[in-house]
């Protein structure tokens, strides 16, 4: 069965630190999506990707963050300069299409910001 | 402001008994409503869901949902737990004019032998 797959699944940075966290959605999906959990949070949208743009994006999703999909089937998401609230469980989702279908979550990297 | 709610943060069932997650939501309209489950270590699976129709919808791992709109609720049970059920449950809805799920905090379920 097909599925998501993201990388590192756990990654610990110094604080001021880039990441990139990466994913590899379902082949055959054209919307991707990076949602956050902090510790003991509900689980948070950052932001969609579609057709190689942000389609929407939260408050939460600032200047200090990006995403790419470099190669067309890689869809990461960089933190510039991370700091210690960044630390959380982030996933990467990914949907064949909008509306009437669900969107497929990979098991989380978490990052753990020091 | 759209949002969800799962009043029950943790829940501790006998294997065998029935169970029942609640999950509220505050959307304009019907939404699109989904119930998620994230065991230890794991990634969020997708139990089940609803778009339309049926009230009543059947998931995998023997769980189903009903959907009340007058009581903007879409709470998950299931007749007899199993201890591989212990894990924490998320609901969520996806409102039709964007493309984001809204997640509820959260239940984490205990199953005792």
């Amino acid at each position: 069965e097909p599925e998501v797959t993201q990388t590192p699944s756990h990654q610990v940075t110094q604080m001021g630190q880039e990441v990139i966290l990466r994913c590899v959605p379902i082949s055959n999906h054209l919307y991707f999506y990076w949602y956050r959990q902090i510790l003991g949070q509900k689980v948070e949208f950052l932001v969609s990707f579609y057709n190689n743009e942000i389609s929407e994006k939260s408050e939460i999703f600032d200047d200090q963050f990006s995403v790419e999909r470099p190669d067309g089937s890689n869809f990461t998401l960089k933190i510039r300069s991370t700091k210690l609230e960044d630390s959380a469980m982030y996933f990467c989702a990914s949907r064949r299409t909008q509306g009437l279908t669900e969107a497929f979550f990979g098991q989380g990297t978490r990052l753990t910001v020091v | 402001a759209q949002s969800v709610t799962q009043p029950d943060i943790h829940i501790t069932v006998s294997e065998g008994a029935s169970l029942e997650l609640r999950c509220n939501y505050s959307y304009g309209a019907t939404p699109y409503l989904f119930w998620y489950v994230q065991s230890p270590g794991q990634g969020l699976q997708l139990l089940l869901k609803y778009f339309s129709g049926d009230t009543l919808v059947q998931g995998i791992k023997g769980f189903e949902a009903e959907f009340k709109r007058s009581q903007s609720s879409f709470n998950l049970r299931k007749p007899s737990v199993h201890w591989s059920d212990a894990a924490e449950y998320f609901c969520a809805v996806g409102p039709h004019n964007t493309d984001k799920l809204i997640f509820g905090t959260g239940t984490r379920l205990q199953v005792f032998p």
